[in-house]
């Protein structure tokens, strides 16, 4: 079945540091892919997506290349802030399975000032 | 835009008791999902309804678990009776239709079962 791993946290970083998160992935079908941010007290928010292979998406100075050969998605940001700290998750969903959304285990990031 | 909306956000009952969830999806949005999230975990679809009609609920444990989407708007979720495992966050999530990738999620009820 499909499958999504995504590095454990937390992640403890400090402002203006780099923060990765590596994503990899398994599917029977060609996936989307997707990161999703959970902020405190808040829900699940799509933070940025990428359709097919190569792709980048990014949104708020998050980036992450679809990456078919390695079956990779990873989060990169090149200057943390506090309010990035959130739970992150990365997700593929198929169309052949109706687009549900299947998500990894989450990573907590923890930005300190 | 009205977001996905849910009701209740918190619920604490006791075990072997029933509960209820709400969701009512953004507007014109055919297609709505159940998950649950486990503490800690990502969420895992319950079920897919595409209008009225459940279309995938592969994943839900019908000997406790009952889901319904009358006239393909609003859902109810429910599970009867509860089991302390079942507690965790249920999410509730929209899309105009199953080809549309980007799902918009409600904030959640947190179910705790004593």
């Amino acid at each position: 079945g499909d499958s999504v791993t995504q590095m454990e946290g937390p992640v403890t970083l400090s402002e203006e540091a780099f923060l990765t998160i590596n994503c990899t992935y398994t599917a029977t079908g060609y996936p989307s892919l997707f990161w999703y941010v959970q902020y405190p007290g808040e829900g699940l928010q799509l933070l940025l997506k990428a359709t097919k292979a190569d792709d980048k998406g990014s949104n708020k100075g998050f980036e992450a290349t679809y990456r078919k050969e390695t079956t990779s998605f990873h989060l990169e940001k090149g200057s943390v802030q506090v309010s990035d700290s959130a739970v992150y998750f990365c997700a593929l969903s198929v169309r052949a399975a109706g687009n549900k959304l299947t998500f990894g285990g989450g990573t907590r990031v923890l930005v300190k000032p | 835009e009205a977001g996905v909306v849910q009701s209740p956000r918190y619920k604490i009952i006791e075990k072997k008791q029933p509960v209820a969830f709400w969701c009512n999806p953004i507007s014109g949005h055919n297609t709505l999902y159940w998950y649950r999230q486990n503490l800690g975990q990502g969420p895992e679809l319950l079920i897919r309804y595409e209008n009225e009609e459940a279309v995938d609920d592969s994943q839900l444990p019908k000997d406790r678990f009952s889901a319904e989407r009358l006239k393909g708007v609003d859902s109810t979720l429910k599970i009867q009776p509860a089991e302390l495992g079942d507690s965790a966050v249920y999410l509730c999530a929209s899309t105009m239709t199953s080809g549309q990738e980007t799902q918009y999620f409600g904030p959640g009820t947190r179910l705790l079962v004593l």
